[in-house]
């Protein structure tokens, strides 16, 4: 079946640490999304791409950074400059073709700062 | 950056009950608004995309209308069961590179 795979589930960081999370997807979709959800808050925007080699930077790209080298995947890098890297991260995908479209989403993963 | 407003942010109702909820948004330059169902522990699964004003849409036992003018989504359940236990969000399409801004979500529990 297609689908969205994050990993891994849960991930533990030590301050000052760089972690990559993964999203793989096999739906040839076009468009890829990373949002972080924090408790009371919406769905926020971390980065995007449409197409491969080409991302743009969401609402609170601060202190993250990504890669688009694959159509497949577009893994998402928290570096130690992120200052609240404590979070659920849900990576999602969609064929660019307009706005009848929903998403497509992954599991998730949890990030924890220990 | 965009105001998606949900109300309540939870809910708790009978096996039975029907219930609704609320998602309010800009109504300038509107072009679509996504509804969401977000399981625990699974994926957030797409439920309605609309995008006229008026449209009413249903999927079983939950639809949803459309209010591009006033700027306002209902979401109705008819005779809840605990499987709808799940945070139902809503998400306004930009426009822009497919972005969506999503609301803070509405968490429904159904009790027997």
């Amino acid at each position: 079946d297609g689908g969205i795979t994050q990993s891994p589930k849960y991930l533990f960081r030590k301050e000052g640490q760089n972690v990559t999370l993964s999203c793989e997807q096999n739906l040839n979709h076009d468009a890829m999304y990373w949002y972080r959800q924090d408790p009371g808050q919406g769905l926020r925007l971390i980065y995007y791409s449409q197409i491969v080699n080409d991302f743009q930077k969401g609402d609170i790209a601060e202190g993250y950074s990504v890669s688009r080298e694959k159509k497949e995947s577009f893994p998402l890098t928290v570096t130690s400059a992120q200052k609240n890297p404590t979070a659920f991260y849900l990576c999602a995908s969609i064929a660019n073709r307009g706005p009848n479209y929903g998403y497509t989403f992954g599991s998730g993963t949890r990030l924890t700062v220990v | 950056i965009l105001n998606v407003e949900q109300s309540p942010q939870s809910l708790h109702v009978q096996e039975g009950d029907s219930t609704n909820f609320t998602c309010s948004f800009p109504s300038s330059n509107f072009y679509a608004l996504h509804w969401y169902r977000w399981e625990t522990a699974k994926s957030p699964e797409a439920l309605f995309v609309m995008t006229l004003n008026g449209d009413e849409k249903k999927k079983g036992r939950i639809s949803a209308t459309l209010n591009t003018k006033e700027g306002y989504s209902y979401l109705y359940i008819k005779g809840s069961q605990p499987e709808d236990s799940a945070t139902y969000l809503c998400a306004l399409y930009t426009g822009t590179a497919s972005k969506l801004t999503f609301g803070t979500g509405t968490r429904l529990q159904v009790t027997l």
